[in-house]
C-alpha cells in the first residue's frame, strides 16, 4: 500500500537558518504530492503541491521538487524565521477511489531567535 | 468565507456515552472525509463520503459511525466510546474528481474518553 516516511523530529533551528526536511513515499501509479502545515492549536493547511514528476511547488518561501526517480519530494527554505515553528506533513493522493491522503507522522520544527 | 467547521473543539466525555462530532463545510464539496491524529502514527482515515448518501470505510473505522444526509454536512458518530479513541479528529473536504485536488481541514477536536 501507499506509505509516507519523513524525517523524525524534533527539528531546532536559529532564525535565518537553511531548512531540510526529508520525504520519501511509496505508492502506485503517479501520486501528487502535497506538505501540510499544522500550527499549535489549529488545523492543517495546505503549504504546496505538485502533481507530476519535476513539477516544484513552492509557497511563503518554502520548495519541494517532486522527483520520482528518488521517490522524493523534500521541504526546503532558504531562511526560517519564528513563525514558520509548526509541525510539517509530507502527504500523498495516489488517486484511489476514495481520496484519502496519505500523511508520514510529522515534523516539529523550532525556530529560535 | 471558505471554511470547514468543527463542532466542538473539545470534549471530555466517560465511556460508553454516545457523541456526535459535527463538521460542516460552505464550499459545496462533494467529498468529505474524517482522520484522526495520533502521536506518532500521523493522520489516518476513518471514514469518507463521496457525495450525498454515499459514505465508506476509511482505515480506521472501528468505533465508529457516519451519515451524509445533505451535502454540507458530515457528523461523525461514537456510539459506545472507548478510552483507545481519545485522539485528535479532523473533518476535511474538497472537490472530487482528481487525485490532486487540494483537500481543505477544520480545526480539529481534540477528544478525551474516561
Amino acid at each position: 500500500g501507499d506509505s509516507v516516511t519523513q524525517m523524525e523530529g524534533p527539528v531546532t533551528l536559529s532564525e535565518e537558518a537553511f531548512l531540510t526536511i526529508n520525504c520519501t513515499y511509496t505508492a502506485t501509479g503517479y501520486p501528487s504530492l502535497f506538505w501540510y502545515v499544522q500550527y499549535p492549536g489549529e488545523g492543517l493547511q495546505l503549504l504546496l503541491k505538485a502533481t507530476k514528476a519535476d513539477d516544484k511547488g513552492s509557497n511563503k518561501g518554502f520548495e519541494a521538487t517532486y522527483r520520482k526517480e528518488t521517490t522524493s519530494f523534500h521541504l526546503e527554505k532558504g531562511s526560517v524565521q519564528v513563525s514558520d515553528s509548526a509541525v510539517y506533513f509530507c502527504a500523498l493522493n495516489s488517486g484511489g477511489s476514495n481520496y484519502k491522503l496519505t500523511f508520514g507522522k510529522g515534523t516539529l520544527l523550532t525556530v529560535n531567535p | 468565507e471558505a471554511q470547514v467547521t468543527q463542532n466542538p473543539r473539545y470534549l471530555i466525555t466517560v465511556t460508553g456515552k454516545k457523541l456526535t462530532v459535527t463538521c460542516s463545510q460552505n464550499m459545496n464539496h462533494e467529498y468529505m472525509s474524517w482522520y484522526r491524529q495520533d502521536p506518532g502514527l500521523g493522520l489516518r482515515q476513518i471514514y469518507y463520503s463521496m457525495n450525498v448518501e454515499v459514505t465508506d470505510k476509511g482505515d480506521v473505522p472501528e468505533g465508529y459511525k457516519v451519515s451524509r444526509k445533505e451535502k454540507r454536512n458530515f457528523p461523525l458518530i461514537l456510539e459506545s466510546p472507548s478510552p483507545n479513541q481519545t485522539s485528535l479528529y479532523f473533518c476535511a473536504s474538497s472537490l472530487s474528481g482528481v487525485a490532486k485536488n487540494i483537500q481543505y481541514f477544520g480545526a480539529g477536536t481534540r477528544l478525551s474518553v474516561l
